[in-house]
């Protein structure tokens, strides 16, 4: 099971909003209402920030929002902040595994 | 509150077999819908997710590493062992057992293992 394809790095300054992609195959991303995102700073454990595509649990913050178009799905943060600043990976089922990562996207905030 | 505990050696051998014991506690593996999975990440890379094991005793694997896991539960001692066959240094990782159903809901901590001789 080949993992999704993110882009290795984003950024954005403070108060901004950026998307990071995840792009899959039907098998997976576009097969499955089962997309989630995680968010991970350094040395610490992966913090789940969205699951089912667009839904957030409780206690993160509305300024994280997940979308999903065919094989591509999208996580959006908006007003940026430092605090933001982590690697993020997407995460999906998929007809196989049943489970499979993105490579991760490294958010700097300028 | 959900809790989950990763537990084994720091430091195998290459050819030697890796057990690593996730302890858990706030939910139940016998609960309809409930899995306890184990992800991995060397060092500076990305996560990889390994194996999975159900409320209902269904386990999955992933294809690239399936004939060298195996997962179990133990519902008695909230446990999942995993267990990994012929360690080489490309194994060397922080082990993640983590919980949920849709998604992987919470994280245990980690263990960092060290493949070498």
């Amino acid at each position: 099971q080949s993992a999704l394809t993110q882009p290795a790095s984003v950024s954005g300054s403070p108060g901004q909003s950026i998307t990071i992609s995840c792009t899959g195959t039907s098998s997976d991303v576009g097969g499955y209402n089962y997309v989630s995102w995680y968010q991970q700073h350094p040395g610490k454990a992966p913090k789940l920030m969205i699951y089912d595509v667009s839904n957030r649990p409780s206690g993160v913050s509305n300024r994280f929002s997940g979308s999903k178009s065919g094989n591509t799905a999208s996580l959006t943060i908006s007003g940026l902040q430092a605090e933001d600043e982590a690697d993020y990976y997407c995460s999906s089922y998929t007809s196989s595994s049943p489970w499979v990562f993105g490579g991760g996207t490294k958010l700097t905030v300028l | 509150q959900i809790t989950l505990k990763e537990s084994g050696p720091t430091l195998v051998k290459p050819t030697q077999t890796l057990t690593l014991t996730c302890t858990f506690s706030g939910f139940s593996l016998s609960t309809s819908g409930v899995g306890v999975g184990w992800i991995r990440q060397p060092p500076g890379k990305a996560l990889e997710w390994l194996a999975l094991i159900y409320w209902n005793d269904d386990k999955r694997y992933s294809p690239s590493l399936k004939s060298r896991l195996t997962i179990t539960k133990d519902t008695s001692k909230n446990q999942v062992v995993l267990t990994m066959t012929n360690m080489d240094p490309v194994d060397t990782a922080t082990y993640y057992c983590a919980a949920g159903d849709h998604a992987f809901d919470i994280w245990g901590q980690g263990t960092m293992v060290t493949v070498s001789s």
